[in-house]
């Protein structure tokens, strides 16, 4: 079984570039939410994605924005980057089969806005 | 609002000890708990869950207890090892069928030789 996957690992941007980041989901999972994790911070959410739809979002601007493909991969994109979207930025998949569902978590994309 | 926060930040404990990590949780509807455990440079990994009509959970070394009346929750690691040295978080679902986790800022633990 795969597990959930990130790419690139790390990433330099300067500020008001934009970005995009790519996730590979677990095996049979077609659930995908991403978090953003600032320095000695927990994981916040952003959203989370399910058969290709917007299914609940955090407390981020619409410059965070994402999408979900037919295979259940998943990119989240952010426009005019700022110096405080430095963070790693995590991806978890998870197989919707009621509310307690265990969310797995891929290695993350550390992203630096310079 | 909601909030899932830690009362210690870093847990020094001597390996072969128990170890105790706290949360505590704003949201009273909160149905369900995980424990996290993140290693440096990987993501959060699934520890141990709970879910609210329970108050003790065990597992392999570590126990969950929830205390809905007082809105804490705290992990213990019996017999600490070298291994488990990382941030901890506890999660909370706080609307079922959402999947949003919020996350507390973490506790460190370090395992002491």
């Amino acid at each position: 079984e795969t597990g959930v996957t990130q790419s690139p690992t790390h990433l330099i941007k300067t500020r008001g570039q934009q970005v995009t980041l790519r996730c590979s989901s677990q095996s049979g999972h077609n659930t995908v939410s991403w978090y953003q994790q600032a320095l000695g911070q927990g994981p916040q959410f952003i959203f989370q994605y399910y058969r290709e739809e917007e299914n609940g979002r955090g407390n981020f601007p619409p410059r965070f924005s994402g999408l979900q493909f037919p295979n259940y991969s998943s990119e989240l994109n952010v426009n005019a980057l700022e110096l405080d979207d430095s963070a790693l930025y995590l991806c978890a998949s998870s197989l919707v089969q009621g509310p307690y569902n265990e969310q797995f978590f891929g290695p993350g994309t550390r992203l630096t806005v310079l | 609002g909601e909030s899932v926060g830690l009362h210690l930040p870093t847990l020094s404990v001597q390996e072969g000890d128990n170890s105790i990590i706290n949360c505590a949780y704003s949201n009273s509807a909160s149905d369900y708990f995980i424990w996290y455990k993140q290693e440096s440079g990987k993501g959060p990994q699934f520890i141990i869950d709970i879910r609210s009509n329970m108050d003790k959970r065990q597992g392999q070394r570590v126990t969950v207890l929830l205390n809905k009346t007082v809105k804490h929750l705290s992990l213990q690691i019996a017999a600490t090892q070298p291994g488990d040295s990382a941030v901890y978080f506890c999660a909370e679902i706080p609307s079922l069928g959402t999947y949003k986790y919020i996350f507390g800022t973490g506790t460190r633990l370090k395992v002491l030789a």
